[in-house]
């Protein structure tokens, strides 16, 4: 079952731009990542934020969480062609199995 | 070191046919996950490995279905009889202890049933 849901399911923005995703979840989690995808193959763990944090940052990402909400925020500042691919946010259901979104599909325009 | 590999990346195959995916984890990694991937849409769980023991299989979608890991390494999902609707990318990861932190995903194994 997808306890995680992202928000808005696309995204088209300009290079240089910002970019902001969300993900809603429904149970109490212990952390929340979030993973990118290129043309549909493999995933890439970008961060991971635990329940007791509130913000996180990786270089050009900025990750927040609202547990009282149920809601993360992915930013992806300064935004290049590169970032374009589809990120997808996990939520643990148990101790060892991931819960994934339907992810957000960002286009980054030239 | 050597990330997640998977084989053969594309597999095109007949309606009826049986075919093998193989995953080959990171060394070291305990935990072992497949997941499938539709078109558009996000991951769906398949099965769980911790060492060669199977301890949730509870997303295989039917019978035609199976799963196996020896010597705590290698992994191979098997589906029978396959199906037009088996057509997807089949996902492989595997991570450190339980598995509910940081997963490393391979490559992944396109699926296509004719």
């Amino acid at each position: 079952s997808q306890q995680g849901e992202e928000d808005p399911q696309a995204l088209s923005i300009q290079e240089g731009e910002n970019a902001t995703m969300n993900c809603s979840y429904k149970t109490s989690i212990n952390n929340l990542q979030w993973y990118r995808q290129n043309s549909g193959r493999g995933l890439v763990h970008l961060i991971l934020i635990r329940s007791n944090e509130r913000e996180k940052h990786s270089g050009r990402l900025r990750v927040t969480l609202d547990t009282s909400k149920k809601s993360s925020s992915l930013l992806i500042t300064a935004s290049r062609a590169a970032d374009t691919a589809s990120y997808f946010c996990a939520t643990d259901e148990s101790d060892y199995k991931l819960s994934f979104g339907a992810g957000t599909t960002v286009t980054v325009r030239a | 070191g050597a990330g997640v590999s998977q084989s053969p990346s594309n597999k095109v195959t007949e309606k009826g046919k049986d075919v093998e995916l193989r995953c080959d984890p990171i060394s070291g990694h305990t935990a072992l996950y497949w997941y499938r991937q539709r078109l558009g849409q996000g991951l769906e769980f398949l099965i769980y490995f911790q060492g060669n023991s199977a301890p949730d299989k509870s997303g295989l979608p039917s019978d035609r279905f199976s799963a196996e890991r020896t010597g705590e390494s290698v992994s191979t999902l098997t589906i029978q009889r396959t199906q037009q609707e088996d057509s997807a990318v089949y996902l492989c990861a595997s991570s450190l202890g339980k598995g509910a932190d940081t997963q490393y995903f391979g490559p992944g194994t396109r699926l296509t049933v004719l």
